[in-house]
């Protein structure tokens, strides 16, 4: 069993809908969550980075983090053709190994 | 601009050649990263440094080799002992483990 687990998708909706990414994770010690997005032939660029649970709000994203059911979750807004990419959870205990998601990969269609 | 570059975007490599990839920040981070990403597997940890003249193997270290030597460069050399090399590349670095960076990548095609 892998410690992250990520849907591949794809994931297609139609511009404007509220997206919802998701991974889970089996490490309970894990501390630091963080989204990336990818676009296809490009390094990631983080999105989001948040410690513990709770929300974190930037724009139109909101990272999610549930430590109870090792859940976290990013929500995307009124999402556009441009947030079309790959996004990757990852996560770690603080200073040691980054453990990423496989990616979902996501479609806006116009 | 601060940022990480990595070169060449492409590379192509024969059977049995050792090649090069070259990653530079000017972002002052201590700590540099390569990691390798292959369809639905996502990245995979090759090397590790967190200071000058020191780094460590990640969890797909056989066939790699890299070097230290300036806070600002991490070289990557694929040997000719990895056997499946075709992949693309990607060199990160970090102030702390958290929050990663990323370079653009490099993508190896074995001929």
């Amino acid at each position: 069993q892998k410690e992250v687990e990520q849907d591949p998708g794809p994931l297609s909706v139609p511009e404007g809908a509220i997206v919802s990414l998701n991974c889970t994770y089996s490490n309970s010690a894990f501390q630091y969550f963080m989204w990336y997005r990818q676009y296809s032939r490009k390094g990631p660029e983080l999105l989001m980075y948040t410690y513990s649970s709770g929300n974190k709000e930037d724009g139109r994203f909101t990272a999610q983090v549930d430590k109870s059911s090792k859940y976290i979750s990013l929500f995307i807004r009124d999402s556009q053709p441009s947030d079309s990419a790959t996004y990757l959870c990852a996560m770690n205990r603080g200073y040691q190994k980054v453990t990423f998601g496989t990616g979902t990969k996501l479609q806006v269609i116009p | 601009d601060g940022g990480i570059t990595q070169s060449p975007k492409y590379l192509f490599r024969k059977e049995g050649q050792n090649v090069t990839l070259s990653c530079e920040q000017n972002l002052n981070h201590d700590a540099m990263y390569w990691y390798r990403q292959d369809p639905g597997q996502g990245l995979r940890l090759i090397y590790y440094s967190q200071i000058v003249n020191d780094f460590q193997k990640g969890d797909i270290a056989e066939g790699y080799s890299v070097s230290r030597e300036k806070k600002e460069s991490f070289p990557l050399t694929v040997t000719s002992a990895q056997k499946n090399p075709t992949a693309f590349y990607l060199c990160a670095s970090s102030i702390s483990d958290n929050e990663q960076f990323f370079g653009p990548g490099t993508r190896l095609t074995v001929l």
